[in-house]
């Protein structure tokens, strides 16, 4: 089984900050990477997906890169809405989720 | 519009069998390239990815819990049902059910709200 590995597990930070957030993968998994963003008593919503696709409809200070085995999931300008839990998750067939970090207000 | 829903028993009792409906609308199962899968959250916890079915009824489970999970679909329903035997209280969690599409990259594109399931005696 590929083993996900987020870190950090939470940050703190201000609106404006520029926060990032990486994704280990315990073997190769080429850019079969997506990321997700879950709000408290929410499903997740899909941000990134290919490791560096942004979904339609995100928008464009989320960005994703990484190949293999090392992921990042960049938010180059905080702002409100954002502070949530985000999850990393290998997109094979059979699939798996990192342990999750959550962004919270500083 | 595309949305998934979950239905079942809130509450189920320890070793009984559980079992979740999601029906779905605004896509084909039948698709290639699409699929279906259930992910679980416990309380406070992670999302836990748990069983996936394909257009061609090709079925993948998690390893760790293979033995107690069975995933089937009803195409003319729009509907997948997941079963899971021999519950305990470290079940309880928030059950999803989502699709998954190869356009792109088997992400799973759109979640359901989410059912709340609670094992206890």
């Amino acid at each position: 089984d590929i083993q996900m590995t987020q870190s950090p597990s939470s940050v703190s930070a201000s609106v404006g900050d520029r926060v990032t957030i990486t994704c280990r993968a315990s073997q190769g998994i080429s850019n079969w990477l997506a990321w997700y963003q879950q709000k408290p008593g929410k499903a997740p919503k899909v941000l990134i997906y290919a490791a560096s696709s942004l979904q339609s409809g995100v928008p464009s200070r989320f960005s994703g890169s990484g190949s293999g085995t090392d992921f990042t999931l960049t938010i180059s300008s905080l702002q409100p809405e954002d502070f949530a839990t985000y999850y990393c998750q290998q997109a094979t067939h059979f699939p798996s989720f990192g342990g999750g970090t959550k962004v919270e207000i500083k | 519009q595309i949305t998934l829903k979950e239905s079942g028993p809130t509450l189920v009792k320890p070793t009984q069998t559980l079992t979740l409906t999601c029906t779905f609308s605004g896509f084909s199962l039948s698709r290639s390239g699409v699929g279906v899968g259930w992910i679980r959250q416990p309380p406070g916890k992670a999302l836990e990815w748990l069983a996936l079915i394909y257009w061609n009824d090709d079925k993948r489970y998690s390893s760790f819990l293979k033995s107690r999970l069975t995933i089937t679909k009803d195409t003319s329903k729009n509907q997948v049902v997941l079963t899971m035997t021999n519950m305990d209280p470290v079940d309880t969690a928030t059950y999803y059910c989502a699709r998954q599409y190869s356009n792109i990259w088997d992400t799973f594109d759109i979640w359901g709200q989410g059912t709340m399931v609670t094992v206890s005696s």
